[in-house]
């Protein structure tokens, strides 16, 4: 069965650059949702999108922007990298009328040096 | 502010065993309750929900409980497999976010 990809899978940044994840939801899913995951810590929810349109935000900093294609697929951009930055980013996508069930992608390790 | 908390950081178990997994939360008002588990390297793999309106949902070797007045949910995995081992983290879904307890690591020994 398809699953969610997310390119690419490994990044590494210097401080104060840029950073474009991106997410091809699973086919026939119209939401995707960004989480983000510190060291030993659980998934953080970063923002969301129906049909296109930003549907939830959580704690996403300023510096961050995410858009959602006609494609459904999704980007998320990041500028002016801070050490704190590294992570792993998940996407996860849902079908209509079950947000609750998410489906994660394998996700993508930032680092930020 | 943890809304989810997972107490057990880890579990051991023998294969063919029993495994039982808790998540306790703080808010009432929590519309779904699921589990996820999770390989290293790989993205939290969806196991089994439960609405809020229920108080036990099953899905073959996985049962998932809830105890609304207690705050509290289980996961039971029987029989226990060395598959299985992995991280557990429970999430609560208000709207559309999932809220992620901080995850047990469960280990099955054979």
């Amino acid at each position: 069965a398809a699953g969610v990809i997310q390119s690419p899978r490994h990044l590494i940044k210097e401080k104060r650059e840029t950073a474009t994840l991106k997410c091809y939801p699973i086919p026939r899913h119209d939401t995707v949702y960004w989480y983000q995951q510190g060291p030993g810590q659980d998934p953080q929810f970063l923002i969301s999108f129906y049909e296109k349109m930003q549907s939830d935000k959580g704690s996403i900093p300023d510096r961050f922007s995410a858009q959602q294609f006609s494609d459904y697929h999704s980007e998320l951009n990041m500028s002016s990298l801070e050490l704190g930055d590294s992570a792993l980013y998940f996407c996860a996508s849902s079908r209509p009328g079950l947000a609750y069930e998410q489906y994660f992608g394998p996700g993508t390790r930032l680092t930020v040096t | 502010d943890q809304q989810v908390k997972q107490n057990s950081p880890s579990l051991s178990v023998q294969e063919g065993r029993i495994s039982i997994l808790n998540c306790d939360y703080t808010n009432s008002m929590f519309d779904y309750f699921l589990w996820y588990k999770k390989y290293p390297a790989e993205g939290p793999t969806f196991l089994i929900s439960i609405s809020s309106i229920k108080d036990k949902n099953e899905d073959g070797r996985f049962t998932v409980f809830l105890n609304k007045s207690a705050k509290h949910l289980s996961l039971h995995i029987v029989p226990s497999q060395p598959g299985d081992s992995a991280v557990y983290f429970c999430a609560v879904t208000s709207g559309s976010r999932l809220t992620f307890g901080e995850g047990t690591q469960l280990t099955v020994n054979p």
